[in-house]
Protein backbone atom coordinates (compact mmCIF):
# COMPACT_ATOMS: atom_id res chain seq x y z
CA UNK A 1 0.00 0.00 0.00
CA UNK A 2 1.80 2.89 -1.50
CA UNK A 3 0.97 5.94 1.27
CA UNK A 4 3.17 8.84 -0.95
CA UNK A 5 2.79 8.00 -4.54
CA UNK A 6 5.10 10.07 -7.22
CA UNK A 7 4.02 9.26 -10.36
CA UNK A 8 5.88 11.01 -12.90
CA UNK A 9 9.37 8.63 -13.06
CA UNK A 10 11.23 11.13 -14.65
CA UNK A 11 11.06 14.44 -15.97
CA UNK A 12 13.22 16.79 -18.58
CA UNK A 13 13.47 20.12 -18.23
CA UNK A 14 15.52 22.77 -20.63
CA UNK A 15 17.89 25.11 -18.60
CA UNK A 16 15.88 28.16 -16.67
CA UNK A 17 12.70 26.73 -16.84
CA UNK A 18 10.48 26.07 -14.63
CA UNK A 19 10.88 22.02 -12.80
CA UNK A 20 7.09 20.93 -10.87
CA UNK A 21 7.49 17.61 -9.50
CA UNK A 22 3.85 16.49 -7.91
CA UNK A 23 3.62 13.89 -5.26
CA UNK A 24 0.31 12.10 -4.28
CA UNK A 25 -0.05 10.80 -1.08
CA UNK A 26 -3.53 8.91 0.40
CA UNK A 27 -2.71 9.11 4.00
CA UNK A 28 -5.07 12.14 5.65
CA UNK A 29 -3.27 11.64 8.90
CA UNK A 30 0.23 13.09 7.42
CA UNK A 31 0.55 16.58 9.04
CA UNK A 32 4.25 17.48 7.65
CA UNK A 33 5.88 17.12 4.39
CA UNK A 34 9.44 17.16 2.65
CA UNK A 35 11.19 17.33 -0.61
CA UNK A 36 14.61 15.50 -0.45
CA UNK A 37 17.48 15.84 -3.92
CA UNK A 38 19.64 12.96 -4.14
CA UNK A 39 22.60 12.11 -6.09
CA UNK A 40 24.10 8.96 -6.73
CA UNK A 41 26.04 7.04 -3.88
CA UNK A 42 25.02 10.03 -1.37
CA UNK A 43 22.60 10.29 0.90
CA UNK A 44 19.63 12.64 0.44
CA UNK A 45 19.56 16.01 0.83
CA UNK A 46 17.03 17.96 2.35
CA UNK A 47 15.57 20.84 0.34
CA UNK A 48 12.37 22.19 2.24
CA UNK A 49 9.51 21.11 3.97
CA UNK A 50 5.88 22.33 4.98
CA UNK A 51 3.62 21.46 7.80
CA UNK A 52 -0.45 20.92 6.87
CA UNK A 53 -1.09 24.16 8.56
CA UNK A 54 0.37 26.22 5.68
CA UNK A 55 -0.56 25.64 1.89
CA UNK A 56 2.98 27.50 0.44
CA UNK A 57 6.59 27.81 1.61
CA UNK A 58 9.41 29.74 -0.18
CA UNK A 59 13.27 29.11 -0.17
CA UNK A 60 15.22 30.72 -2.43
CA UNK A 61 14.29 29.03 -6.05
CA UNK A 62 12.35 26.38 -4.83
CA UNK A 63 8.30 26.41 -3.52
CA UNK A 64 6.00 23.73 -1.69
CA UNK A 65 2.86 23.85 -2.82
CA UNK A 66 0.33 21.90 -0.57
CA UNK A 67 -3.14 20.91 -1.85
CA UNK A 68 -4.82 19.56 1.47
CA UNK A 69 -8.29 18.67 -0.15
CA UNK A 70 -6.80 16.72 -2.86
CA UNK A 71 -3.72 15.35 -1.13
CA UNK A 72 -1.45 16.87 -3.20
CA UNK A 73 1.96 18.55 -2.80
CA UNK A 74 4.04 20.12 -5.94
CA UNK A 75 7.79 21.35 -5.55
CA UNK A 76 8.36 24.12 -7.88
CA UNK A 77 12.22 25.02 -8.57
CA UNK A 78 12.93 28.56 -10.88
CA UNK A 79 15.19 28.50 -12.79
CA UNK A 80 15.94 25.23 -13.25
CA UNK A 81 20.16 24.70 -13.42
CA UNK A 82 21.83 21.88 -14.44
CA UNK A 83 23.22 20.87 -11.19
CA UNK A 84 19.46 20.19 -10.40
CA UNK A 85 19.87 17.32 -12.23
CA UNK A 86 19.34 14.64 -9.59
CA UNK A 87 16.25 12.36 -8.31
CA UNK A 88 13.52 14.21 -6.28
CA UNK A 89 12.11 12.74 -3.19
CA UNK A 90 8.74 13.34 -1.34
CA UNK A 91 8.39 12.60 1.87
CA UNK A 92 6.10 12.48 4.35
CA UNK A 93 4.71 12.23 8.52
CA UNK A 94 2.64 11.87 11.05
CA UNK A 95 3.84 13.94 15.11
CA UNK A 96 2.15 10.36 15.90
CA UNK A 97 5.18 8.68 14.96
CA UNK A 98 7.95 11.83 15.10
CA UNK A 99 10.70 11.31 12.62
CA UNK A 100 8.82 7.84 10.89
CA UNK A 101 9.05 9.16 7.23
CA UNK A 102 7.37 7.80 4.19
CA UNK A 103 8.85 8.22 0.81
CA UNK A 104 7.85 8.16 -2.43
CA UNK A 105 9.44 6.09 -5.27
CA UNK A 106 11.20 9.05 -6.65
CA UNK A 107 11.44 11.22 -9.77
CA UNK A 108 14.64 11.61 -11.98
CA UNK A 109 14.85 15.18 -13.22
CA UNK A 110 17.34 15.47 -15.82
CA UNK A 111 17.87 19.62 -16.61
CA UNK A 112 19.27 20.20 -20.11
CA UNK A 113 21.96 23.22 -20.88
CA UNK B 1 29.72 21.92 11.82
CA UNK B 2 30.09 18.06 10.70
CA UNK B 3 27.48 16.72 9.06
CA UNK B 4 25.90 12.58 9.71
CA UNK B 5 29.19 10.40 9.63
CA UNK B 6 28.56 6.03 8.80
CA UNK B 7 30.91 3.56 8.98
CA UNK B 8 31.39 1.83 6.93
CA UNK B 9 30.79 2.57 4.15
CA UNK B 10 31.04 -0.51 1.71
CA UNK B 11 30.96 -3.78 3.66
CA UNK B 12 30.53 -7.60 1.87
CA UNK B 13 29.24 -10.29 4.06
CA UNK B 14 27.32 -13.88 3.58
CA UNK B 15 24.16 -15.64 4.33
CA UNK B 16 24.18 -16.65 7.53
CA UNK B 17 26.52 -13.43 9.14
CA UNK B 18 25.85 -10.78 11.47
CA UNK B 19 26.39 -6.75 10.70
CA UNK B 20 26.22 -3.90 12.95
CA UNK B 21 26.72 -0.33 11.41
CA UNK B 22 27.41 2.60 13.07
CA UNK B 23 25.79 6.29 12.85
CA UNK B 24 27.45 9.65 14.18
CA UNK B 25 24.63 12.03 14.16
CA UNK B 26 25.34 15.54 13.84
CA UNK B 27 26.68 17.44 16.70
CA UNK B 28 23.37 18.76 19.36
CA UNK B 29 21.00 16.51 17.57
CA UNK B 30 18.93 13.44 19.84
CA UNK B 31 16.89 12.03 17.57
CA UNK B 32 18.25 8.92 15.05
CA UNK B 33 16.76 7.62 12.24
CA UNK B 34 17.25 4.71 10.20
CA UNK B 35 16.49 3.65 6.42
CA UNK B 36 16.75 0.67 3.92
CA UNK B 37 16.68 1.56 0.36
CA UNK B 38 16.69 -1.13 -2.49
CA UNK B 39 15.61 -1.05 -5.68
CA UNK B 40 12.28 -2.40 -5.67
CA UNK B 41 10.96 -1.49 -2.46
CA UNK B 42 12.50 2.35 -2.09
CA UNK B 43 13.65 4.08 1.03
CA UNK B 44 11.74 2.61 3.79
CA UNK B 45 12.15 3.59 7.67
CA UNK B 46 13.70 0.95 9.97
CA UNK B 47 13.43 2.73 13.35
CA UNK B 48 14.15 6.10 15.17
CA UNK B 49 15.80 6.47 18.67
CA UNK B 50 15.57 9.70 20.68
CA UNK B 51 17.52 10.53 23.98
CA UNK B 52 18.43 6.31 24.00
CA UNK B 53 14.84 5.00 23.74
CA UNK B 54 13.34 3.22 20.39
CA UNK B 55 10.49 5.81 19.29
CA UNK B 56 9.08 4.40 16.68
CA UNK B 57 9.82 1.03 14.26
CA UNK B 58 9.30 -0.22 10.99
CA UNK B 59 7.44 -3.31 8.94
CA UNK B 60 10.90 -5.11 9.77
CA UNK B 61 11.58 -8.74 11.15
CA UNK B 62 13.21 -8.71 14.78
CA UNK B 63 16.70 -9.75 12.79
CA UNK B 64 16.45 -5.88 12.77
CA UNK B 65 17.42 -3.96 15.77
CA UNK B 66 19.16 -1.12 16.71
CA UNK B 67 20.43 0.78 19.88
CA UNK B 68 21.49 4.75 20.61
CA UNK B 69 23.97 5.73 23.21
CA UNK B 70 24.40 8.86 25.35
CA UNK B 71 26.14 11.00 22.87
CA UNK B 72 23.14 9.88 20.56
CA UNK B 73 25.55 7.49 18.22
CA UNK B 74 23.60 5.06 17.10
CA UNK B 75 23.87 1.67 15.58
CA UNK B 76 21.70 -1.20 14.26
CA UNK B 77 22.54 -4.27 13.58
CA UNK B 78 21.01 -7.21 11.13
CA UNK B 79 21.63 -10.39 12.55
CA UNK B 80 21.30 -14.12 10.18
CA UNK B 81 21.90 -12.31 7.03
CA UNK B 82 19.89 -12.54 3.95
CA UNK B 83 20.47 -12.29 0.60
CA UNK B 84 17.58 -9.35 0.15
CA UNK B 85 19.02 -7.67 3.30
CA UNK B 86 21.74 -6.20 0.39
CA UNK B 87 20.76 -2.65 0.28
CA UNK B 88 21.98 0.98 1.26
CA UNK B 89 21.51 1.41 4.70
CA UNK B 90 20.74 5.33 5.50
CA UNK B 91 21.43 7.02 8.63
CA UNK B 92 19.10 10.52 9.71
CA UNK B 93 19.53 12.79 12.44
CA UNK B 94 17.48 15.58 13.69
CA UNK B 95 17.48 17.93 16.59
CA UNK B 96 14.18 16.65 17.88
CA UNK B 97 11.30 14.12 16.83
CA UNK B 98 8.80 15.02 14.89
CA UNK B 99 8.22 18.07 12.57
CA UNK B 100 12.06 18.16 12.45
CA UNK B 101 14.08 18.13 9.29
CA UNK B 102 16.22 15.04 9.19
CA UNK B 103 19.69 15.46 7.96
CA UNK B 104 20.95 11.95 5.99
CA UNK B 105 24.53 10.41 5.91
CA UNK B 106 25.73 8.94 2.77
CA UNK B 107 24.57 5.58 3.82
CA UNK B 108 26.46 2.11 4.33
CA UNK B 109 26.31 -0.38 1.27
CA UNK B 110 25.74 -3.37 2.55
CA UNK B 111 26.06 -6.63 -0.03
CA UNK B 112 25.01 -10.10 1.08
CA UNK B 113 26.49 -12.94 -0.83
Amino acid sequence: DQQVKQNSPSLSVQEGRISILNCDYTNSMFDYFLWYKKYPAEGPTFLISISSIKDKNEDGRFTVFLNKSAKHLSLHIVPSQPGDSAVYFCAASELEYGNKLVFGAGTILRVKS
Amino acid sequence: KAGVTQTPRYLIKTRGQQVTLSCSPISGHRSVSWYQQTPGQGLQFLFEYFSETQRNKGNFPGRFSGRQFSNSRSEMNVSTLELGDSALYLCASSQASGYNEQFFGPGTRLTVL
